[in-house]
């Protein structure tokens, strides 16, 4: 079955390291999703990319970044780890209109990352 | 710009009670409408959703009418079980303003007590 993980689930760091969250997503979507829930703030969009190659900015972006080099896989790299971003990181993915049906925007997530900076 | 309101609780209800979560938006063009369901220590699943105004979706026993003329999409179910404890968000997406992105209400977390 088609399916969409994240690793590490928990991580611990230190204020300053850079930190690298993995998604892959076996759905063949075009479009995959990072967020951050935090209570009080719900579900906010750090990057989102459409396909190979392209990544857009969220509303949270800033002290992250993707890069998108293949379909299944979108990392997440927090640059120099704050303790403000300590957070629950959750991935996404969706067919996006490329795909055949009006049903194709659809978001699939994974099971999150707890991310903890010290 | 697109946004989704919705009552944040906490909701706590006793078993077989009657469930309305309610949730109202904001959009400019003519959105796809959602609930997500984020049981405890999960990622969001999808609940039902509508694609038109005065279709119903509906699963697990859980409905919501799209309203355009109130721009509302309420959850209802008549009889919550405790397995039914999660934190629902209501959503919202807009092919013609926020191409392929999805808009989350805050959530709302609830409680079913035995």
């Amino acid at each position: 079955d088609a399916e969409i993980t994240q690793s590490p689930r928990h991580k611990i760091t230190e204020t300053g390291r850079q930190v690298t969250l993995a998604c892959h997503q076996t759905w063949n979507h075009n479009n995959m999703f990072w967020y951050r829930q935090d209570l009080g703030h719900g579900l906010r969009l750090i990057h989102y990319s459409y396909g190979v190659q392209d990544t857009n900015k969220g509303e949270v972006s800033d002290g992250y970044s993707v890069s998108r080099s293949n379909t299944e896989d979108l990392p997440l790299t927090l640059e120099s780890a704050a303790s403000s971003q300590t957070s629950v990181y959750f991935c996404a993915s969706s067919e996006g209109l490329a795909g055949a049906h009006i049903n194709s925007y659809e978001q699939y997530f994974g099971p999150g990352t707890r991310l903890t900076v010290t | 710009g697109n946004s989704v309101t919705q009552m944040e609780g906490p909701v706590t209800l006793s078993e077989e009670a009657f469930l309305t979560i309610n949730c109202t938006y904001t959009a400019t063009g003519y959105p796809s409408l959602f609930w997500y369901v984020q049981y405890p220590g999960e990622g969001l699943q999808l609940l039902l959703k509508a694609t038109k105004a005065d279709d119903k979706g509906s699963n697990k026993g859980f409905e919501a009418t799209y309203r355009k003329e109130t721009t509302s999409f309420h959850l209802e179910k008549g009889s919550v079980q405790v397995s039914d404890s999660a934190v629902y968000f209501c959503a919202l997406s807009d092919l013609q303003t926020s191409y392929d992105k999805v808009i989350f209400g805050p959530g709302t977390s609830l409680s079913v007590i035995p």
